[in-house]
């Protein structure tokens, strides 16, 4: 069953540090990997995309790294910010297209 | 540019009642989705649009919801008759060629069913 994991299910951080979010998946076999960020009540927008054969790719201060041997992605956070308060969604894309599927996300709260 | 456009933002009804969700994707994007996110979850994909053409409904409850999308633009979802279940944040997205491009959503339409 092709699935994506998330860890932790939700984080809180001082402003200023740094922090990593988990993704685990299953997708098979595999095309792309996508993070999310979603604001509350707000749609997901995305940060990063990478397919099999890349490692890493940032945006800004968003990181995300992918291990395709070990189906595990991480989403690294670098001085934090109040406005990265969000969840984070990973999304793994299986070959034909069109088979996405959307994690849980992780809740990242962002405190003064 | 202007995003994903969805109506309304927010909808209460009663069981058994019917409801009708509209989006306008961007312009030129061939491809539409439909979402279904209930609070705490990851969306969950209902239906794919390639233009006018359903690419992908496996997960759509066909017996209470349908998703037309006239003219390869506009898309509305419907769901008749609501059930308790179906309360969430239903999302609209679009992209510009299949599925291996950036999807870019909507604000979404928060349905409660009482």
């Amino acid at each position: 069953k092709n699935q994506v994991e998330q860890s932790p299910q939700s984080l809180i951080i001082l402003e200023g540090k740094n922090c990593t979010l988990q993704c685990n998946y299953t997708v098979s076999p595999f095309s792309n990997l996508r993070w999310y960020k979603q604001d509350t009540g707000r749609g997901p927008v995305s940060l990063t995309i990478m397919t099999f054969s890349e490692n890493t790719k940032s945006n800004g201060r968003y990181t995300a790294t992918l291990d395709a041997d070990t189906k595990q992605s991480s989403l690294h956070i670098t001085a934090s910010q109040l406005s990265d308060s969000a969840s984070y969604i990973c999304v793994g894309e299986g070959t034909g297209g069109f088979k996405t599927i959307f994690g849980a996300g992780t809740r990242l709260f962002v405190k003064a | 540019e202007a995003g994903v456009a969805q109506s309304p933002r927010y909808k209460i009804i009663e069981k058994r009642q019917s409801v009708a969700f509209w989006c306008n994707p961007i312009s030129g994007h061939a491809t539409l989705y439909w979402y279904q996110q209930i609070l705490g979850q990851g969306p969950k994909l209902l239906i794919q649009f390639q233009n006018n053409g359903v690419v992908d409904d496996s997960q759509l409850p066909k017996d209470r919801f349908s998703a037309e999308r006239l003219k390869g633009v506009d898309s509305t979802l419907k769901i008749q008759p609501a059930k308790l279940e179906d309360s969430a944040v239903y999302l609209c997205a679009s992209s510009s060629q299949g599925s291996n491009y950036e999807q870019y959503f909507g604000p979404g339409t928060r349905l409660t069913v009482t």
